[in-house]
Parts: structure tokens; sequence; C-alpha cells
């Protein structure tokens, strides 16, 4: 089992929709989770970190935290072309600095 | 500086040259970080400084990797008779502080292609 785990995808959804991202992660210690978004070509850039359970919201997106699931996602709303884009999780594990990544999932958004 | 800068962009490289990419972080960032890119895979760790200590190097994935940072500012990822397992985006990101939820700015990459 990969430490963490996200759908490749492509995960497809009209304009306007909510995009709906998961990630799974197996380390019970994990304290810090971060959602970056790369484009194709292009360096990874942060969209939101969490490292408490629920949600946190920055305009358009929300990310969600289950520890006791150990799972996290991130809801895109009202989504545009523009964010079409690979999204990466990472995860910090407890006494480490490093981010361990899943392997993306690639949305694409439907003009 | 403005963000963390990564030269070269591009490195072509026969099968057995050595490389070295060098990453400037941003002034001031403490931690810094190389990743791996594989086409179509999330970064993989290779090792983690802290000003000039290298306090993490768990990810190098052979002896043929060296990382240095001799003055805790600008950091050189050394490939030593580089394979064709070795293409890849290679990444650095540096970060401010020591905390585990400090953001990682990244640099736009190093591509190697070893042929």
């Amino acid at each position: 089992q990969k430490e963490v785990e996200q759908n490749s995808g492509p995960l497809s959804v009209p304009e306007g929709a909510i995009a709906s991202l998961n990630c799974t992660y197996s380390d019970r210690g994990s304290q810090s989770f971060f959602w970056y978004r790369q484009y194709s070509g292009k360096s990874p850039e942060l969209i939101m970190f969490i490292y408490s359970n629920g949600d946190k919201e920055d305009g358009r997106f929300t990310a969600q935290l289950n520890k006791a699931s150990q799972y996290v996602s991130l809801l895109i709303r009202d989504s545009q072309p523009s964010d079409s884009a690979t999204y990466l999780c990472a995860v910090v594990t407890s006494g480490t600095y490093k981010y361990i990544f899943g392997t993306g999932t690639r949305l694409k958004v439907l003009a | 500086g403005a963000g963390v800068s990564q030269s070269p962009r591009y490195k072509v490289a026969k099968r057995g040259q050595d490389v070295a990419l060098r990453c400037d972080p941003i002034s001031g960032h403490v931690s810094l970080f190389w990743y791996q890119q594989a086409l179509g895979q999330g970064p993989e760790f290779l090792t983690y400084f802290q000003n000039e200590a290298q306090l993490d190097k768990s990810g190098l994935p052979s002896d043929r990797f060296f990382a240095e940072r001799p003055e805790g500012s600008v950091s050189t990822l050394k490939i030593q008779r580089t394979q064709q397992e070795d293409s890849a985006v290679y990444l650095c990101a540096s970060s401010s502080g020591l905390v585990s939820y400090n953001e990682q700015f990244f640099g736009p990459g190093t591509r190697l292609t070893v042929l």
C-alpha cells in the first residue's frame, strides 16, 4: 500500500460544477496536509493546507480532513476550464518536514 | 529573490556522464528540499537541508546521488555516472521555517534526460 493514494483520473466535470478530489494516507501520525496544483510542464503551487479535523474554506476551494478515517479531500466549487490541472496531495508525518506526495489526480473541466 | 530558481532548466546527458543541478532558494529560507518527479507521478523526496546541515537523505536512490548546501543558501544536486532511469524532473523547494505546516515553495525544476 502506498503511503498517500489518489485516483489518477482523469476526473472530468462540466464548467460550473463541483469537483471533488480525494486522498487517503496510511500513517496515522501524519500531521499536515497540503493540496498543490500542477499545470503540465510547470512546478507545483500551493492551493491550501489543513492540519485540524474539519473543513477549511478559501474562496472556491474547501479542504476537508478526517484523521479518524485517514482521508483528506479538496472541493472546487464553480469549476472553471482554468482549473484543469493535476492536483497533488502531500502529507507530512510526525517528526519530519518532508512531503510524501500522491501520484496526483488529473482534473479536466469541460467548457 | 522573488522565488526559487533552478538551473539549468533542461539537461541532456549521455549515460555515464556526471551532472550538477543548482538550486537558489528564496532568500532567508532555512529549509531546502530536493524531489524527483518521473513522468505521470507525484514528486518523490530525495533529501532535506536545514541551513547547511543535511538532516535527511533517505530518499537518495543510490550513492551516485550527492547533495550539498555548504553555506546554507544555494544547493547543488550531483548525479554521477548517470543512468537512463535517472531521467526525470528534479524539483527544489524551500521553506521559511521549522514546523511541519510551513509551505514549501517549488522552483521550476530541471528536466534531465539521459540518453
